[in-house]
């Protein structure tokens, strides 16, 4: 079984279109997260959620949405689409304890192409 | 802000040999996680090896270790009997728990090793 899991995995959309990226984690874990990675390979966190609430909000335009409808799922939604939003997108889960912290685990990534 | 630095964008290693990749980080918190994370063309970003800055011991995972620095805040990963599955991009994460009771996990900009045979 695919721990984090991510649909889809690749994605080729015109400019100005809406698309969701979806992810799902059976980890049990109560920390989801998204990452985009550009393509000099920069890993930048954009969102987290702790037992779907929103914890981390980086400098992200509003277009892009999450939506955490349970703690096993983290979507993306992404609005009028643009160049510049061409990417892989990883969704990511962890476990976290008072005073520690797990590791990160991830899913597969979505490549997002917007022509 | 935290910050994490990987000095060497690329790097090779025949097959069999030692290397090692550099991060320094830059932080003013005593107490935090680093994380180094290997990215296979396959793209699946997966843990390689964990080190609590706690830890005076250096983390190993068989043909994986670090050399931890906690007062030059260095943190390299030095990979022993290369094999070609080890060709692959290496992130450097630093990892603090924030306000709120937040974790936010830093990365640096990645080196890509490539193991030759």
């Amino acid at each position: 079984d695919t721990a984090v899991s991510q649909t889809p995995k690749y994605l080729v959309t015109q400019m100005g279109n809406d698309k969701s990226i979806k992810c799902e984690q059976n980890l049990g874990h109560d920390t989801m997260y998204w990452y985009k990675q550009d393509s000099k390979k920069f890993l930048k966190i954009m969102f987290s959620y702790n037992n779907k609430e929103l914890i981390i909000n980086e400098t992200v335009p509003n277009r892009f949405s999450p939506k955490s409808p349970d703690k096993a799922h983290l979507n993306l939604h992404i609005n009028s689409l643009e160049l510049g939003d061409s990417a892989v997108y990883f969704c990511a889960s962890s476990q976290l304890w008072v005073g520690a912290a797990g590791e990160l685990f991830f899913g597969e990534g979505s490549r997002l192409t917007v022509l | 802000a935290q910050t994490v630095t990987q000095s060497q964008p690329e790097m090779s290693v025949q097959e069999a040999e030692t290397v090692t990749l550099s991060c320094t980080y830059d932080t003013s918190e005593n107490n935090y996680y680093l994380f180094w994370y290997k990215q296979p063309p396959s793209r699946q970003m997966i843990l390689v090896i964990r080190q609590e800055a706690y830890k005076q011991q250096n983390a190993t995972e068989n043909r994986f270790s670090v050399n931890f620095q906690k007062a030059a805040k260095s943190f390299s990963l030095k990979i022993s009997d290369s094999q070609l599955g080890d060709t692959a991009m290496y992130f450097c994460a630093f990892m603090k728990q924030g306000s709120s009771g937040t974790y936010k996990y830093i990365f640096g900009t990645g080196t890509r090793l490539k193991v030759l045979a």
